[in-house]
This record gives C-alpha cells, sequence and structure tokens, in this order.
C-alpha cells in the first residue's frame, strides 16, 4: 500500500500570515499516462471533506487563488498565501494512482 | 449542481447488518466511478471501496473485504454498501463520492453508523 504522510499534523497561523502543508507518498504518485495522481481536501468543522486540488496543482473552481499546490513523484506542498478565519479545519492528502487508496493522516489548521 | 445524499445509517448491534445507499443527481450517473469513505469519530479518513461506473469493477480495503459489498443501480442513480458482520471499529460516518481520475470529486454529507450493543 502506498502510505501518505503529512507534516506538519497541527499547524497555528496568524491571520494573513502564509501556511505551508507538507505531503509525502511511500512510491512515486505519477502515472506511466504522466499525470501524477495527488488531490489535497479540506475539511472544516462539522462539514464533509470538500476538494481543493487535484492532479498536484489543479485548483478547482470556487476555490480561492491563496490556495496553491505544488510538488511531484513523492513530495507535494499545499500552501496558503495568507491565511483566513474560513480556512481553519483539517487537511488531507490522498493518493489516487493504485488501490487501496489512502490518505494522510491530516493536517489542523487552527489560528494562533 | 452535484448532490450526493446518503442514507440507511443506524445504530446495529455487533454481528449485525445494515445497507447504506446514496442517491445521486446533478452528474451523469453512469459515467463516474463512486467511492465510500469513512471517518471515525474525530479521526481522520479511511477509503472503504470504489466502483466503476458500469459496476463491472469493485475495490475494497483490506479491513472490510468479504464484509461489506459495493453496488450500483444507474437505472436509480444511486450506490449502495452492504455491511454485514459489523464489528465495533466499523462505527463511524460513512460518506459517498462522486469519483474520476483518481480523486473524489464531490462527497455527500454523510451518514452515521454506530456499532455497539
Amino acid at each position: 500500500d502506498v502510505v501518505m504522510t503529512q507534516s506538519p499534523l497541527s499547524l497555528p497561523v496568524t491571520l494573513g500570515q502564509p501556511a505551508s502543508i507538507s505531503c509525502k507518498s511511500s512510491e512515486s504518485l505519477k502515472h506511466s499516462d504522466g499525470n501524477t495522481y495527488l488531490t489535497w481536501f479540506q475539511q472544516r468543522p462539522g462539514q464533509s471533506p470538500r476538494r481543493l486540488i487535484q492532479m498536484v496543482f489543479k485548483r478547482d473552481s470556487g476555490v480561492p487563488d491563496r490556495f496553491s499546490g505544488s510538488g511531484s513523484g513523492t513530495d507535494f506542498t499545499l500552501e496558503i498565501s495568507r491565511v483566513e478565519a474560513e480556512d481553519v479545519g483539517v487537511y488531507y492528502c490522498m493518493q489516487g494512482i493504485q488501490w487501496p487508496r489512502t490518505f494522510g493522516p491530516g493536517t489542523r489548521v487552527e489560528i494562533k | 449542481e452535484v448532490q450526493l445524499v446518503e442514507s440507511g445509517g443506524g445504530l446495529v448491534q455487533p454481528g449485525g447488518s445494515l445497507r447504506l445507499s446514496c442517491a445521486a443527481s446533478g452528474f451523469t450517473f453512469n459515467k463516474y466511478p463512486m467511492r465510500w469513505v469513512r471517518q471515525t469519530p474525530g479521526k481522520g479518513l479511511e477509503w472503504v471501496s470504489d466502483i466503476s461506473s458500469s459496476g463491472d469493477r469493485t475495490y475494497y480495503a483490506d479491513s472490510v473485504k468479504g464484509r461489506l459489498t459495493i453496488s450500483r443501480d444507474n437505472s436509480r442513480n444511486t450506490v449502495y454498501l452492504q455491511m454485514n458482520s459489523l464489528r465495533g471499529e466499523d462505527t463511524a460516518v460513512y460518506y459517498c463520492g462522486k469519483g474520476s481520475n483518481g480523486t473524489i470529486d464531490n462527497w455527500g454529507q454523510g451518514a452515521l453508523v454506530v456499532v455497539s450493543s
């Protein structure tokens, strides 16, 4: 199975400041079709998860452009350029290159 | 607008059975794989099962293989999760998701399953 790890697991951030979350996979997520199957989800308190970014960097419609994804192979990063109050929640990465699909443990973003 | 509405959750005794349903709307259901993901209270996300758009291919997490069965009815735009031989560790919120390209496009609101005597 592909093991997904995230760091940090808890991230206190000052409003307006940047935040960065790392996600690493135990195997490369680059498929032979050229795509890299790494997704980022946000789960706000009391809500269902919501996709922010797929295939490493493709932001979903309606997702603020302060969210960006980067990386390749086994190392990926989600960055929030300026954290807002509505960004509080848990962020998960997930690999979609093979079964079983696996998620990272989540990174809890909170406001200092 | 894509909508996924889960139903069928509840309290069940260990060893019992339950069937979850997920009614989909807002997209061409028979063109997309569907997924089930669960979340233990206060914990992270665990992928449970996938089914292909036609229903001819299914995939399961080892933790549920042989006990949970995914299926779909494309005429009813509904995906199901039949849960048998339930254990305490199956207690979770179960989400259905619209799949594509190795990701989950949209999530339902979730259905709580509690396995307890």
